[in-house]
């Protein structure tokens, strides 16, 4: 069965602090791996989206790294910011004809002043 | 402005009482889905959609139906609501399936009592 984990669960920083999100996989055979990052009450929003051949990828303070051969993949934030409080969601979709994404349950992130 | 957008925000219904949320998109995206999310157990899919007259079912399709019948809507029906479709549900969007980024409604908070 195809499943996403996501640890910790929960997170809290100091302002201006960095920080690292992991993610371990067991979806096969694998085609993508998206981070998203959701405010309270609101949708999803993409961070970075990454494919078997990609192993980094950045997006402002946001890095994402791959590793596919261990299936597992990080999210670094980079001098945090209040702002960045939010649930960050790991999701990997397979190559194998089903188009369902798998979603992990999110690492919830507070930055505090 | 790029947009996906879900009517009513917040439904509060009772059991067995039909309803509809609707769901459209601005950006000319061919595939659609719609997902639940509820607490501890992250996002699940429930149905997805490739194109217009294309649907097919996701993680957890029992209870709700949907139609494709414009490339720009994708309504989810529940034909007899139970209270555990009592859930936070969001609309997406993409240019595909794969690698593309997609795009998140703001939420429908659904409580059927």
């Amino acid at each position: 069965k195809n499943q996403v984990e996501q640890s910790p669960q929960s997170l809290i920083i100091l302002e201006g602090k960095n920080c690292t999100l992991q993610c371990n996989y067991t979806v096969s055979p694998f085609s993508n791996l998206r981070w998203y990052k959701q405010d309270t009450g609101r949708g999803p929003v993409s961070l970075t989206i990454m494919t078997f051949s990609e192993n980094t990828k950045s997006n402002g303070r946001y890095t994402a790294t791959l590793d596919a051969d261990t299936k597992q993949s990080s999210l670094h934030i980079t001098a945090s910011q209040l702002s960045d409080s939010a649930s960050y969601i790991c999701v990997v979709s397979s190559s194998g004809g089903s188009y369902i994404p798998t979603f992990g349950r999110g690492t919830s992130l507070i930055v505090h002043p | 402005e790029a947009q996906v957008t879900q009517n009513p925000r917040y439904l509060i219904t009772v059991t067995g009482k039909k309803l509809t949320v609707t769901c459209s998109q601005n950006m000319n995206h061919e595939y659609m889905s719609w997902y639940r999310q509820d607490p501890g157990l992250g996002l699940r899919q429930i149905y997805y959609s490739m194109n217009v007259e294309v649907t097919d079912k996701g993680d957890v399709p029992e209870g709700y139906k949907v139609s494709r019948k414009e490339k720009r809507n994708f309504p989810l029906i529940l034909e007899s609501p139970s209270p555990n479709q009592t859930s936070l549900y969001f609309c997406a969007s993409s240019l595909g399936p794969a690698i593309y980024e997609q795009y998140f409604g703001p939420g429908t908070r659904l409580t059927v009592t």
